[in-house]
């Protein structure tokens, strides 16, 4: 079964320190991961992906993404956290083969991310 | 600008009612989705569809509709049969639905609520 999981309902953290929300998956093959950001009663907005390449990817507002097969992770990360990044953020993966999972995304549920001043 | 308009943004329904939840895109996306978001279980694949006349279920279709009738438009009727239908519902579009990499595009979302 394709899954993903977010471990932390909340990341606190305070304006300037790093930031780190996680993720960690468990699907078959070389998925294809994504992270993006929800504002309240709003849609769904893309930050970053990963494909292939470069493990580290970087995306809108100064976020980034490791990417780790070993682990099975793709933690987003930024070195400077914003109060305005405070927002619900979502970790998704694409499973790369035919079948029952074509063409889908698996989202996880979300870790909220409260910046505080 | 191009987008994906969803309308209305809040919706009362009465239990028993049908509605329908208005999804138009002006993107040339020709993969439409509906998903179902509730507090802490993230998002629910409700339906999609790859091309205009075509749609699949999700992992929670029951109780819902859907037609795919335009290619702009994909609505979602949420009917009677539906137990819990009280949630925030987004429609996302993107470009080929068989491509991993291709990026989802959403709507601001329909906030239902069963009174």
């Amino acid at each position: 079964a394709q899954s993903v999981a977010q471990p932390e309902d909340q990341v606190n953290v305070a304006e300037g320190n790093p930031l780190t929300v996680k993720c960690t998956y468990s699907v078959s093959g070389n998925p294809y991961l994504f992270w993006y950001v929800q504002y309240p009663n709003r849609g769904l907005q893309f930050l970053l992906k990963y494909i292939t390449g470069d493990n580290l990817v970087k995306g809108s507002y100064g976020f980034e993404a490791e990417f780790n097969k070993s682990q099975t992770s793709f933690h987003l990360k930024k070195p400077s956290a914003l109060v305005s990044d405070s927002a619900l953020y979502f970790c998704a993966v694409f499973p790369p083969r035919r079948g029952s999972t074509l063409g889908r995304l698996y989202f996880g549920r979300g870790t909220q991310l409260t910046v505080w001043p | 600008d191009g987008g994906i308009t969803q309308s209305p943004k809040y919706l009362f329904r009465k239990e028993g009612q049908n509605v329908t939840l208005s999804c138009e895109q002006n993107l040339n996306h020709d993969a439409m989705y509906w998903y179902r978001q509730d507090p802490g279980q993230g998002l629910r694949l409700i339906y999609y569809s790859q091309i205009v006349n075509d749609f699949q279920k999700g992992d929670i279709a029951e109780g819902y509709s859907v037609s795919r009738e335009k290619k702009e438009s994909f609505p979602l009727t949420v009917t009677s049969a539906q137990k819990n239908p009280t949630a925030f519902y987004l429609c996302a579009s993107s470009i080929a639905h068989f491509s991993g990499a291709n990026v989802l595009t959403f709507g601001a979302g329909s906030r239902l609520t069963v009174l």
